[in-house]
């Protein structure tokens, strides 16, 4: 059964700092990565999604990694501003989506 | 530029009254899905669907039902609710068949079941 895990739950940095956040998982059979945002209250939009053949995906001053042999993905955010405060879930595709619990990323002005 | 439409936002229930999410959805997706968010435990999927007249469960489908009889409609029933199932519900869609693909999310249901 994969399991996805998103470490630290909760993270403070102030605005302007680069950040990465982290994502494993047990089962490295996937078909993809998937990376989303959730406001309060809000749904998830999703930000990147890297197939299991490539490494690497780039949205702005996003930048998502995976290393599908160790189980790893990362999420890089550039010059970090206030309107990036949400809160981050990864998922691994299998035959299903299993979900991480998500980083609570607050960027302090 | 709709996307994603789920209905109510918010409901409370008593104990043993049923319900129905609503889900609709307009970029003609043939994948849909029900999820459901509590604390700590990340989401969970419920019931899921590849097509119109095509359902199946997911983690979670004890006390649910859901039918696909358009492409765009999804809806998500409860027939006798329970305090355990007071949570924060979204569907999400895929235009892939089996959801490997994309996935666009509604804003949620929030329901408070007494």
């Amino acid at each position: 059964k994969q399991e996805v895990t998103q470490i630290p739950a909760a993270l403070s940095v102030p605005e302007g700092e680069n950040l990465v956040l982290n994502c494993s998982f047990t089962d490295s059979a996937i078909y993809n990565l998937q990376w989303f945002r959730q406001d309060p209250g809000k749904g998830l939009t999703s930000l990147l999604l890297i197939q299991s053949s490539q490494r690497e995906q780039t949205s702005g001053r996003l930048n998502a990694s995976l290393d599908k042999s160790s189980g790893r993905s990362t999420l890089y955010i550039a010059a970090s501003q206030p309107g990036d405060s949400a809160t981050y879930l990864c998922a691994a595709q299998n035959e299903k989506l299993t979900f991480g619990t998500g980083t609570r990323l607050t960027i302090i002005p | 530029n709709a996307g994603v439409t789920q209905t109510p936002k918010f409901q409370v229930l008593k104990t043993g009254q049923s319900m129905t999410l609503q889900c609709a959805q307009d970029m003609n997706h043939e994948y849909m899905s029900w999820y459901r968010q509590d604390p700590g435990m990340g989401l969970r999927l419920i019931h899921y669907s590849v097509g119109a007249g095509i359902t199946d469960q997911g983690e979670v489908p004890n006390g649910y039902n859901v039918s696909r009889s358009t492409t765009e409609d999804f809806p998500l029933r409860l027939l006798s609710a329970a305090p355990s199932q007071t949570s924060v519900y979204f569907c999400a869609s895929s235009y892939r068949l089996a959801g490997i693909g994309e996935l666009f999310f509604g804003e949620g249901s929030r329901l408070t079941v007494l």
